[in-house]
């Protein structure tokens, strides 16, 4: 069945450092891919999404690009600052009609000054 | 636009008593889903809706809960009897299917159950 693999967390960066949060999936057909981000007591927003292979999603700095030959989705962000310090789930839609997402288990960020 | 809307935000109660929580989803939207958080199992999909019919209720812990959907603007899931098992955060999300768009789950913020 179709699936999502997170790296492990947490993630402890200081701010301005280079981000990367490795994410790769299974599944049959061309799912979408999506990244929430989940900020402290509160619920899971979209940050971004991408629908076919070599699409780049891209939102306040993050970045992700399909990649069907490695099935990969990783999040980056070139200067992370302290406010980005969340739990980042990696999802996919797949493209039948069960509108379910399947989420990955969530990465925790951690950012310091 | 409101966004998903979710009761109570909090909620402690003690061990055998009935528990609902509440959601509206967004207005227009035809799928709505309740997750489960919790640190152990992260984020579980329990049950989900299509224009307020349940397509798909396997991520349902066991018989202690249930779910309704009586039109389109609210939803309810109960556990009763509760057990301090089923303290977690339960969220509710909404979605519409767009011609050839891209689906996007938009979620509450949801409701800190605690049962003591």
């Amino acid at each position: 069945g179709n699936s999502v693999t997170q790296m492990e967390g947490p993630v402890t960066l200081s701010e301005e450092a280079f981000l990367t949060i490795n994410c790769t999936y299974t599944a049959t057909g061309y799912p979408s891919l999506f990244w929430y981000v989940q900020y402290p007591g509160e619920g899971l927003q979209l940050l971004l999404k991408a629908t076919k292979a070599d699409d780049k999603g891209s939102n306040k700095g993050f970045e992700a690009t399909y990649r069907k030959e490695t099935t990969s989705f990783h999040l980056e962000k070139g200067s992370v600052q302290v406010s980005d310090s969340a739990v980042y789930f990696c999802a996919l839609s797949d493209r039948g009609n069960t509108g379910k997402l399947i989420f990955g288990q969530g990465t925790t960020l951690q950012v310091k000054p | 636009d409101a966004g998903v809307i979710q009761s109570p935000r909090h909620e402690v109660t003690e061990m055998g008593q009935e528990v609902t929580l509440r959601c509206k989803p967004i207005s227009g939207h035809d799928y709505l889903f309740w997750y489960r958080q919790t640190m152990m199992r992260g984020l579980e999909l329990l049950i989900y809706f299509n224009n307020n019919v349940p397509i798909d209720d396997s991520g349902m812990p066991e018989d202690r809960f249930s779910a309704k959907m009586p039109n389109a603007s609210f939803s309810t899931l109960k556990i009763q009897p509760s057990e301090p098992r089923d303290s977690a955060v339960y969220f509710c999300a909404s979605r519409t299917r767009l011609a050839g768009g891209i689906d996007t789950q938009y979620f509450g913020p949801g409701t800190r159950l605690t049962v003591l």
